[in-house]
């Protein structure tokens, strides 16, 4: 079946450390892949997104590169922010219109 | 705003109570799905919906019913409420499939009590 797995949170960093956030993923067949970002007290946001293998979703400073051969879209930042502080959300979308989350990464970013 | 837009935004249920929570888009968006989001459990796919007239039942659909009568309501109705039901519940919308990113309304939070 499909499931996303993600590295167990809480993350804790200081302002302008690196981040890295693990994901992997199970699929059938090719799927798209996916990081949301969610703010306090809102709705989920798309951060980036890849659709095939190799591809590389960039936004906001944000990179995440899809691995085909490891099964991995792991989502990197060179120097976080406090305003980067939120619950980050790895999904893949496959055939069948499913979507799967993983359970969340909450990241807490120290002044 | 173009968005997503979920009402109401808290409500308290007794247990046994119904109720229908909204969502409407104005995005003319084809694909529309209610989640429930609880801790440590990431977003479970509730109900889905491929365009008017059209729902299927995603990863846990019991005790919730939906339907589309329009491409841009998407009701969820809570037949029978119970405490396992207490959650957040997200209503999202995306262009024809998923793979193009899903946009979110902003949540209801919902007790049962």
């Amino acid at each position: 079946g499909n499931s996303v797995t993600q590295m167990e949170g809480p993350v804790t960093l200081s302002e302008e450390a690196f981040l890295t956030i693990n994901c992997t993923y199970t699929a059938t067949g090719y799927p798209s892949l996916f990081w949301y970002v969610q703010y306090p007290g809102e709705g989920l946001q798309l951060l980036l997104k890849a659709t095939k293998a190799d591809d590389k979703g960039s936004n906001k400073g944000f990179e995440a590169t899809y691995r085909k051969e490891t099964t991995s879209f792991h989502l990197e930042k060179g120097s976080v922010q406090v305003s980067d502080s939120a619950v980050y959300f790895c999904a893949l979308s496959s055939i069948g219109n499913q979507f799967y989350f993983g359970t969340g990464t909450s990241l807490t970013v120290i002044p | 705003n173009a968005g997503v837009t979920q009402t109401p935004k808290f409500q308290v249920l007794k247990t046994g109570q119904s109720m229908t929570l909204q969502c409407a888009q104005d995005m003319n968006h084809e694909y529309m799905s209610w989640y429930r989001q609880d801790p440590g459990m990431g977003l479970r796919l509730i109900h889905y919906s491929v365009g008017a007239g059209i729902t299927d039942q995603g990863e846990v659909p019991n005790g919730y019913n939906v339907s589309r009568s329009t491409t841009e309501d998407f009701p969820l109705r809570l037949l029978s409420a119970a405490p396992s039901q207490t959650s957040v519940y997200f209503c999202a919308s995306s262009r024809e499939r998923p793979n193009y990113g899903y946009t979110f309304g902003s949540g209801t939070r919902l007790t049962v009590v």
